[in-house]
């Protein structure tokens, strides 16, 4: 058991461009989680995954954003003409069927120039 | 909707000492979980300790205890034997397991610092 990994660790891109983000979770957890944290608050849900299924969208997830688990194992957040406000930390999160913790990634540093 | 409240957006105590950090929530929900993250500078996220609102005991993980007063909604982290290792950012964080949500309602945090 590594923990939760992501991928990159930092990325630093031009307003306007795609960017997309890799989560790999725990392995034996079948939840995934997204998070964004901006500095001096608390991160922020996102998104949830069951497996494949997305199962909850936060309002702060803009048509912009997009989330995919494809086989149930790695995720994937992409974010479309990237603007400023998105510069963030995104946090990915895992958890097992039968436990309610979270277990967190180094989180991803996106800075919008 | 779920609130979670750190009032003290600072705090400092000496090694080897004791501190308590503070955290309310608001919820209509009978079930649910609460939990204290850590987050140390530059580094990632930590559980530190979990509550569920069923239990009338406070969770205990070593040096680490919470105060639990469901009807007050209040959910205080107590640290004893400080360590400098202890600094960091603590967040106090909210499932409503009983609405069948899975998304953590985190509050603003509290930035602790030991003094050697």
């Amino acid at each position: 058991d590594t923990g939760v990994s992501q991928d990159p660790r930092h990325k630093i891109t031009k307003r306007g461009q795609n960017v997309t983000f890799r989560c790999d979770p725990i392995s034996e957890h079948n939840r995934l989680y997204w998070y964004r944290q901006t500095l001096g608050q608390g991160p922020e849900f996102l998104t949830y995954f069951q497996n494949e299924a997305q199962l909850e969208k936060s309002r702060l997830l803009s048509d912009r954003f997009s989330a995919e688990r494809p086989k149930g194992s790695f995720s994937t957040l992409e974010i479309q003409r990237t603007e400023q406000g998105d510069s963030a930390m995104y946090l990915c999160a895992s958890s097992s069927a039968k436990l309610y913790e979270q277990y967190f990634g180094p989180g991803t540093r996106l800075t919008v120039t | 909707a779920q609130t979670v409240t750190q009032s003290q957006p600072e705090m400092s105590v000496q090694e080897a000492e004791t501190v308590t950090l503070s955290c309310t929530y608001d919820t209509s929900e009978s079930n649910y979980y609460l939990f204290w993250y850590k987050q140390p500078p530059s580094r990632q996220m930590i559980l530190v300790i979990r509550q569920e609102a069923y239990k009338q005991q406070n969770a205990t993980e070593n040096r680490f205890s919470v105060n639990f007063q469901k009807a007050a909604k209040s959910f205080s982290l107590k640290i004893s034997d400080s360590q400098l290792g202890d600094t960091a950012m603590y967040f106090c964080a909210f499932i409503a397991s009983g609405a069948g949500s899975y998304q953590l309602t985190f509050g603003k945090g509290t930035k602790l610092s030991v003094i050697p």
